[in-house]
């Protein structure tokens, strides 16, 4: 079984940038998160889809940061204009679904700098 | 609110034992997860307890008192390979995740 994929791996920009993430989650799983997780902490949930709809981005900042996943599957995360304090790696999981203590799968995430 | 606390390291013998504690406090509790995370690299799950009692795994075990808020994850026969952090999270009324800041496991020969 494929496991949950993000791309880039890495990426270096500098502030006032725009910067794009894609993630394609396990097969069939209808929940994906976007965590965000500096050095030393552990991860921040930004936004949480259940197959295309939004359940929860009360931590996302809306005024810089946006997410979509159009067709149930794959998601973006973008950041427009980027800050030097979202320097952090940016984390995709995945779930088979919500409501349930399902364990949620990551992929290998995005290391951000932004300079 | 939600705290979930952890110490920030710990240091450890190869082929020894250590417990690695974590507390929180939640007014909706679904459970406690143990994850793995070597450097770099994304978490990957090791755990979950739901009901109090330890759950045993392979050289991995975890515990969890409800009434005290305590959970611990035991690890025995400590390998290099096991230096890592070990990240406490505890699933909320909501279904999320609320994670704590890790712990950092340094094994020496």
């Amino acid at each position: 079984e494929a496991g949950v994929a993000q791309s880039p791996r890495y990426k270096i920009i500098e502030k006032r940038q725009s910067v794009a993430f894609w993630c394609n989650p396990i097969s069939g799983h209808a929940t994906l998160y976007w965590y965000q997780q500096i050095l030393g902490q552990g991860p921040k949930l930004l936004i949480q889809f259940q197959n295309n709809g939004v359940v929860d981005d009360s931590q996302l900042p809306k005024d810089r940061f946006s997410a979509e996943r159009l067709k149930g599957v794959d998601s973006t995360l973008k950041i427009q204009p980027a800050k030097l304090e979202d320097s952090a790696v940016y984390l995709c999981a995945s779930s088979l679904d919500q409501g349930k203590t399902y364990e949620q799968y990551f992929g290998p995430g995005t290391r951000l700098t932004v300079t | 609110g939600q705290n979930i606390d952890q110490p920030t390291e710990m240091t450890a013998t190869e082929g020894a034992i250590v417990q690695i504690n974590c507390t929180y406090q939640t007014s909706g509790f679904n459970g406690l997860f143990w994850y793995q995370q070597h450097a770099g690299e994304a978490p990957t799950f090791l755990s979950y307890n739901v009901l109090d009692g330890l759950e045993e795994k392979g050289r991995f075990s975890s515990f969890l008192s409800r009434s005290k808020g305590y959970s611990y994850l035991l690890l025995k026969e400590l390998q290099m390979k096991d230096s890592a952090s070990y990240l406490c999270a505890e699933m909320d009324s909501n279904y999320q995740l609320i994670w704590g800041a890790g712990t950092k496991l340094i094994i020496k020969p």
